[in-house]
């Protein structure tokens, strides 16, 4: 069981767009603004999409967005694109002596 | 341009020990905290170690191989690894070695290398 709780799987269309929930504790994501979304196609690495809540690296569209609200962070993807259709890990530091948990994963698929 | 290129990954009996090593290029290694995370097949990432930049005196684990891996570091070799002992058949996974990018003590994994595979069955 992961620290961190996200939808298995989610879905929409070309253009739509999409929020992925990622909802954790006071220790984790509620606590700090150190949430950060990693997008993994098959096969390959994980790729950070979004860091400290909400900020984009140099070279992420700005389709993809972050937010948060008290122990829930939301990773928004606008203009969905059939190269959206990953996986979608959220990840978070812990007060707990492990430092840095993540959450099980939301497979997106653009229909 | 950041490099991270695993190793050592291997088919392992359960019981056994292994030790993985990631050999990092394109930055001042020193400089930063460094961590593994694993992916066992078909399942999400999973938080393994990390360990601080410098000589690298602050290590953390998950609760699941806490006192059966040991991370460590050799700057002088550019060169992240992990000691893993008392293999089990859930530790069976994709390694990624990653690199942190910290600003004012807020990290996130900036560079991730291809992974390296450990299997662990008889």
């Amino acid at each position: 069981q992961s620290a961190l709780t996200q939808p298995a799987s989610a879905s929409g269309s070309p253009g739509q767009s999409i929020t992925i929930s990622c909802t954790g504790s006071s220790s984790d994501v509620g606590g700090y603004n150190y949430v950060s979304w990693y997008q993994q196609h098959p096969g390959k690495a994980p790729k950070v999409m979004i860091y400290e809540v909400s900020n984009r690296p140099s070279g992420v569209s700005y389709r993809f967005s972050g937010s948060k609200s008290g122990n829930t962070a939301s990773l928004t993807i606008s203009g969905l694109q059939a190269e959206d259709e990953a996986d979608y890990y959220c990840s978070s530091y812990t007060s707990t002596s492990t430092l840095v948990v993540f959450g099980g994963g939301t497979k997106l698929t653009v229909l | 341009e950041v490099q991270l290129l695993e190793s050592g990954g291997a088919l392992v009996q359960p019981g056994g020990s292994l030790r993985l090593s990631c050999a990092a290029s394109g930055f001042t290694f020193t400089t930063y905290a460094m961590a593994w995370v694993r992916q066992a097949p078909g399942k999400g990432l999973e938080w393994v170690s990390g360990i601080s930049g410098g000589g690298g005196s602050s290590t953390y684990y998950a609760d699941s191989v806490k006192g059966r891996f040991t991370i460590s570091r050799d700057n002088s070799r550019n060169s992240l690894y992990v000691q893993m002992k008392s293999l089990r058949a859930e530790d069976t996974a994709v390694y990624y070695c990653a690199k942190f990018a910290c600003t004012g003590g807020v990290c996130h994994f900036d560079y991730w290398g291809q992974g390296t595979l450990v299997t662990v069955s008889s």
